[in-house]
C-alpha cells in the first residue's frame, strides 16, 4: 500500500512556463516532506523541504506548498528551463519511526520543451 | 567531499548467483540507508543504520538479502541467491540530519 502517491508518471511543460508536480499521502501523522531531482544515471538529489507546520517553503525558482487538509503537497518550478527535465520523487518523513526515515514516490518524470 | 561511493556501478550475474554492493557514506554521517529503485515501486527503503547498528530491516524482501555496516565509513548489501527480480538500481544514501545524500547506484542485472 503506497502512502506517498504520485499519480502523474510524467508531465511535459513549455520552456518559461510553471511546472507542478503534485503529491498526495495517507498517514495525517508525517510532519516533514522533501522533494528530490534525479537525472539520469545518477542519484537523486535533494531540492527542497518542508515541515508540516508551514503551508509553503521557497528556493528560488522552486516552492514546495503543503495542504495537510488534503494531504496534498505539490512543487512550482517557475519559470521551467530544460535543464530541470528530470525525475522528481516526493518524500515523507515516518514519525513513527523516531529518526529520519522516508517514504518516497513512484516519481513524475518533467520533460521542458525548449 | 567526495559524496556518497557506490561499487560497482553496473552489475550483471546469472541467476543463483552471488552479488555484494558496496557503499562508502560521506564522513561524519551516522545514517546509512539502503534503497531499491523500481518503476513499479519507486524508491523502497531496505534497511538503514544508525552509528554502524541496523535500526529497521523490515524493507528487505526476503531473507536472500543481507546488509552489513562493519564501521563508519563502509557497508555492503549482499544478494544470495540472486534472481532476475532481484535486477533494479540500489542506492546508498547517508545523512546527520534531515537530509539524505545519495550515492550514484549500481545497476544490478540478473540473467
Amino acid at each position: 500500500d503506497q502512502q506517498v502517491k504520485q499519480n502523474s508518471p510524467s508531465l511535459s511543460v513549455q520552456e518559461g512556463r510553471i511546472s507542478i508536480l503534485n503529491c498526495d499521502y495517507t498517514n495525517s501523522m508525517f510532519d516533514y516532506f522533501l522533494w528530490y531531482k534525479k537525472y539520469p544515471a545518477e542519484g537523486p538529489t535533494f531540492l527542497i523541504s518542508i515541515s508540516s507546520i508551514k503551508d509553503k517553503n521557497e528556493d528560488g525558482r522552486f516552492t514546495v506548498f503543503l495542504n495537510k487538509s488534503a494531504k496534498h503537497l505539490s512543487l512550482h518550478i517557475v519559470p521551467s528551463q530544460p535543464g530541470d527535465s528530470a525525475v522528481y520523487f516526493c518524500a515523507a518523513s515516518d514519525p513513527g519511526s523516531g529518526t529520519y526515515k522516508y517514504i518516497f514516490g513512484t516519481g513524475t518524470r518533467l520533460k521542458v520543451l525548449a | 567531499d567526495a559524496g556518497v561511493i557506490q561499487s560497482p556501478r553496473h552489475e550483471v550475474t546469472e541467476m543463483g548467483q552471488e552479488v555484494t554492493l558496496r557503499c562508502k557514506p560521506i564522513s561524519g554521517h551516522d545514517y546509512l540507508f539502503w534503497y531499491r529503485q523500481t518503476m513499479m515501486r519507486g524508491l523502497e527503503l531496505l534497511i538503514y543504520f544508525n552509528n554502524n547498528v541496523p535500526i529497521d530491516d523490515s524493507g528487505m524482501p526476503e531473507d536472500r538479502f543481507s546488509a552489513k555496516m562493519p564501521n563508519a565509513s563502509f557497508s555492503t548489501l549482499k544478494i544470495q541467491p540472486s534472481e532476475p527480480r532481484d535486477s533494479a538500481v540500489y542506492f546508498c544514501a547517508s545523512s546527520r540530519l534531515k537530509t539524505q545524500y545519495f550515492g550514484p547506484g549500481t545497476r544490478l542485472t540478473v540473467l
